[in-house]
């Protein structure tokens, strides 16, 4: 049970650049997020989902999109890579937004230069 | 503004003493409230919650606290192993199901 797995682990952009980082869960779960975490600020929300087909804007979407075009796959792009995008993306996933926590997979260092 | 506060950002114990990490929140609709436990190049994983319902929590060595009125809560650890040493987040859930997270507490447990 592999739970929620984010590729790649690290990538190193310039400036500019898109790319796109993938999230996978096997849990069935209907809910799934994507964070980033920078010093001293903790996690801030970028988009979530509540279910296939569907997506929202969290606490920070700007230069984000995404993409739940199957229920186990969350997709966050970057369509024109920033030096502030440099950061450490979470993903997470859970079954209920109430009180069910929310499952983390291990992130995605991104760097832009 | 930040609505989920943890002022300190480091805390340093004794193997077998205990470790107390705080919090402190703004939003009184908060319903519920986590701690997670991060290691290095890990993804946080869950540790214990509490409902706003309660005021006291308790997980074999873990005990979270709930203070309405002081919108305040802490997470206790007794005794602390060494094994505890990781970055603790604190996290409170906004009603819409979404968690605001704190800034995160790096506690060293010292053999």
């Amino acid at each position: 049970n592999a739970g929620v797995t984010q590729t790649p682990k690290f990538r190193v952009l310039k400036t500019g650049q898109s790319m796109t980082l993938l999230c996978a869960q096997d849990m069935n779960h209907e809910y799934m997020y994507w964070y980033r975490q920078d010093p001293g600020m903790g996690l801030r929300l970028i988009h979530y989902s509540v279910g296939e087909g569907t997506t929202a804007k969290g606490e920070v979407p700007d230069g984000y999109n995404v993409s739940r075009l199957k229920k186990q796959n969350f997709l966050l792009g970057l369509e024109s890579a920033a030096p502030s995008q440099t950061s450490v993306y979470f993903c997470a996933s859970t079954q209920n937004m109430g009180n069910q926590p929310q499952h983390f997979g291990d992130g995605t260092r991104l760097s832009i230069l | 503004d930040q609505q989920v506060k943890q002022n300190s950002p480091s805390l340093s114990v004794q193997e077998g003493r205990i470790s107390i990490l705080n919090c402190d929140y703004t939003n009184s609709m908060f319903d519920y409230f986590l701690w997670y436990k991060k290691y290095p190049a890990e993804g946080p994983t869950f540790l214990i919650s509490i409902s706003s319902i309660k005021d006291k929590n308790e997980d074999g060595r873990f005990t979270v606290f709930l203070n309405k009125s002081a919108k305040h809560l802490s997470l206790h650890i007794v005794p602390s192993q060494p094994g505890d040493s990781a970055v603790y987040f604190c996290a409170a859930n906004n009603q819409g199901g979404k968690l605001i997270f704190g800034q995160g507490t790096e506690l060293s447990v010292k053999p």
